[in-house]
């Protein structure tokens, strides 16, 4: 069973940095691009940041230069470094797993229960 | 960026009525890359469909996709109580960026 965990989640000041994990099971992680997604609560979804299976990155433009997400396949990881955080990056974070292995065009087939982030004086 | 307009915002039924939702693109989707997602207060989204129309694993066969380029529609043929909730379609054909629509909520009359 495909099981994705986040954590990492909290109240953070605005300017300040957070890390999110997410650790994956029940599929051979390595062979799989991953994504973050966030959701304002009681909003709609927007997409953050994935990476593929080779590390190649791509980030929506809101995050670029803040935020940056790399995975240890060794560990079944997959992390969002968070800096200079702003309150409008106030969101419940999920990870995602892609429907194909390899592949950047893909849909999301499973997803985890969410972290939530609140960046807050 | 493709942007994605879901129509209508909320859809009020009835259980037992046939539900039809929108997603339209703002440029052709590739490939017709197009998925559907439901989401329930409180969880996270599940995927219904992927490739405009193929079921994902689980989905019962009462949600239908259809659509191509950039009109896309999914359908719910005969609503069940637990089908109220809200929708979001998304391409991924673009991967930069990745995009969602704004979301259809799906109200019991």
């Amino acid at each position: 069973e495909v099981q994705l965990v986040e954590s990492g989640g909290g109240l953070v000041q605005p300017g300040r940095s957070l890390r999110l994990s997410c650790v994956a099971s029940g599929f051979t992680f390595e062979d799989y691009a991953m994504h973050w997604v966030r959701q304002v609560p009681g909003k709609g979804l927007e997409w953050v940041s994935r990476i593929s299976w080779n590390n190649s990155a791509g980030y929506a433009d809101s995050v670029k230069g803040r935020f940056t997400i790399f995975r240890d396949n060794a560990k079944n990881s997959l992390y969002l470094q968070m800096n200079s955080l702003r309150p409008d990056d106030t969101a419940l974070y999920f990870c995602a797993k892609t429907g194909y292995s390899y592949g950047l065009n893909a849909h999301f087939d499973y997803w985890g229960q969410g972290t939530l982030v609140t960046v807050s004086s | 960026e493709v942007v994605l307009t879901q129509s209508p915002g909320t859809l009020s039924l009835s259980p037992g009525e046939r539900a039809t939702l929108s997603c339209r693109a703002s440029q052709t989707v590739l490939s017709n890359y197009l998925a559907w997602y439901q989401q329930k207060p409180g969880q996270a989204p599940r995927l219904l469909i992927y490739g405009a129309s193929f079921r994902a694993t689980g989905v019962p066969d009462r949600f239908s996709g259809s659509g191509s380029g950039t009109d896309f529609t999914l359908t719910i043929s005969r609503l069940e109580p637990e089908d109220f909730s809200v929708y979001y379609c998304q391409q991924y054909g673009d991967s930069q960026p990745y995009t969602f629509g704004q979301g259809t909520k799906l109200d019991i009359k």
